[in-house]
């Protein structure tokens, strides 16, 4: 599984859009890319996947650069609820890679 | 669907005895996993399984035993228990193939 970096912590006025990079230089080339959302005192909740260039749902986007090295989320116009730890994780979904570990993640606060 | 239910969701042991997490989903996931994570820290994995009757060591699992007799059900047992167990724990599960993990609610372990 390639070794994820991310900012310890950030903050944002409200309203404002907030991105939060992760790098992971040695990602391979089966590697997905998946961000997680983890409110205080609960479990983890998905919030995006991609493997290259951008994808968009309808809470965040992910931008991919070509060489794949790092990943940036893209929180749009963000309120107090959005206050959270951010998680990038890097693996294969199929065989070989079902071991899931979690980095550091990044705290994100929200100021009003 | 349920989804993931862990239980208890708080637990107060003495140090040397003994309890077990109860983790059970219903979404027919292969893929099983038990994180703990301690007051401000990230998620650390414990033990994964891959499918009913495979289970494998994650980054700290020293302290804990975990058993997978059905698809459905991923236990986690600590035996001999020791104040620094005393953490939240994660079951999570996700379909082969795609690495969207799904979160139980925790249990809160406080070991005295």
């Amino acid at each position: 599984l390639a070794k994820t970096t991310q900012p310890v912590s950030m903050d944002s006025y409200e309203g404002q859009e907030v991105n939060i990079t992760c790098s992971h230089n040695n990602i391979a080339t089966n590697d997905y890319i998946t961000w997680y959302q983890q409110f205080p005192s609960q479990g983890p909740r998905f919030i995006i996947q991609g493997y290259k260039t951008k994808v968009t749902n309808e809470v965040a986007s992910l931008f991919i650069p070509a060489d794949r090295k790092s990943s940036t989320l893209s929180l749009p116009r963000v309120s107090l609820s959005d206050t959270a730890v951010y998680y990038c994780l890097v693996g294969e979904s199929n065989f070989g890679n079902e071991k899931l570990t979690f980095g550091t993640g990044t705290r994100l606060t929200i100021i009003p | 669907n349920a989804g993931v239910t862990q239980t208890p969701k708080f637990r107060i042991l003495k140090i040397g005895q003994s309890m077990t997490l109860q983790c059970t989903q219903d979404m027919n996931h292969n893929y099983m996993y038990w994180y703990r994570q301690d007051p401000g820290m990230g998620l650390k994995l414990i033990y994964y399984s891959v499918g009913a009757g495979i289970t494998d060591k994650g980054e700290v699992p020293n302290g804990y035993n975990v058993s997978r007799s059905t698809t459905e059900d991923f236990p986690l047992r600590l035996e001999l228990a020791a104040p620094s167990q005393t953490s939240v724990y994660f079951c999570a599960s996700r379909r082969q193939g795609n690495e969207k993990l799904f979160f139980g609610s925790g249990t809160q372990l406080s070991v005295l």
